[in-house]
């Protein structure tokens, strides 16, 4: 059974341009949920998407966006890039709501 | 919101010995607290987890012990291997919108097992 795939694994990219991370969840699990990980700040949530809807969003600014497509997969956009937003970014499968969540190996966005 | 502490942020013990990382939270609506390993390079798997109904949960090495009065829980890692050199992070959450449960994480404790 395949993981949950978050693709690419590392990106560089200059202050002031647009990202856009992709995550594809393990096959049957509707819940896509976001993460930041930073030494400074630990891991903290960004949003969380089931069938299609966001259902529930962290402490992050307008910047941060994501979406979820029919097929589960899920994207997130971070604008305006700052140099703070150098973190692992990590993507999350649930089968449902209220289930063990299975994360992918992150993305490693670094802002130059 | 849930405010989750986790200590130490470093545990060094050699193989064979025992290990625990304790956590302490805020919010007594939390009642659900799972545990997760990182490995380097990989992200967190989740390793045990308990429910605000139970006091304690074993699974071979590894256990889970909660106390809901004092808001705090604890892993316990027994007869240590090289292989448990990894991040530990403790979370606590409460059923949110949809019945989502939103994790709060602690900052980790980073375990090292001498061989």
């Amino acid at each position: 059974k395949a993981g949950v795939t978050q693709t690419p694994r590392y990106l560089i990219k200059t202050r002031g341009q647009q990202v856009t991370l992709s995550c594809s969840p393990i096959s049957g699990h509707r819940s896509v949920s976001w993460y930041q990980q930073t030494p400074g700040q630990g891991l903290q949530f960004l949003f969380e998407y089931f069938s299609e809807t966001q259902r529930n969003k962290g402490n992050f600014p307008g910047r941060f966006s994501g979406r979820q497509f029919s097929n589960s997969r899920s994207e997130m956009n971070v604008s305006t890039l700052e140099l703070g937003d150098s973190a692992l970014y990590l993507c999350a499968s649930k089968r449902g709501p209220n289930t063990e969540a299975f994360f992918g190996q992150g993305t490693r966005l670094t802002v130059v | 919101g849930e405010n989750v502490e986790q200590h130490p942020s470093t545990l060094s013990v050699q193989e064979g010995d025992s290990a625990v990382i304790k956590c302490t939270y805020s919010d007594s609506a939390s009642n659900y607290f799972p545990w997760y390993k990182q490995e380097l390079g990989k992200g967190p798997q989740l390793i045990i987890d308990i429910r605000s109904n139970v006091g304690e949960k074993k699974d071979q090495r590894i256990a889970v012990t909660l106390n809901k009065t004092a808001k705090h829980f604890s892993l316990h890692i027994t007869e240590t291997q090289p292989e448990d050199s990894a991040v530990y992070f403790c979370a606590a959450s409460k059923g949110q919108g949809g019945g989502s449960y939103i994790p709060t994480f602690g900052r980790g404790t980073s375990l090292i097992v001498h061989p």
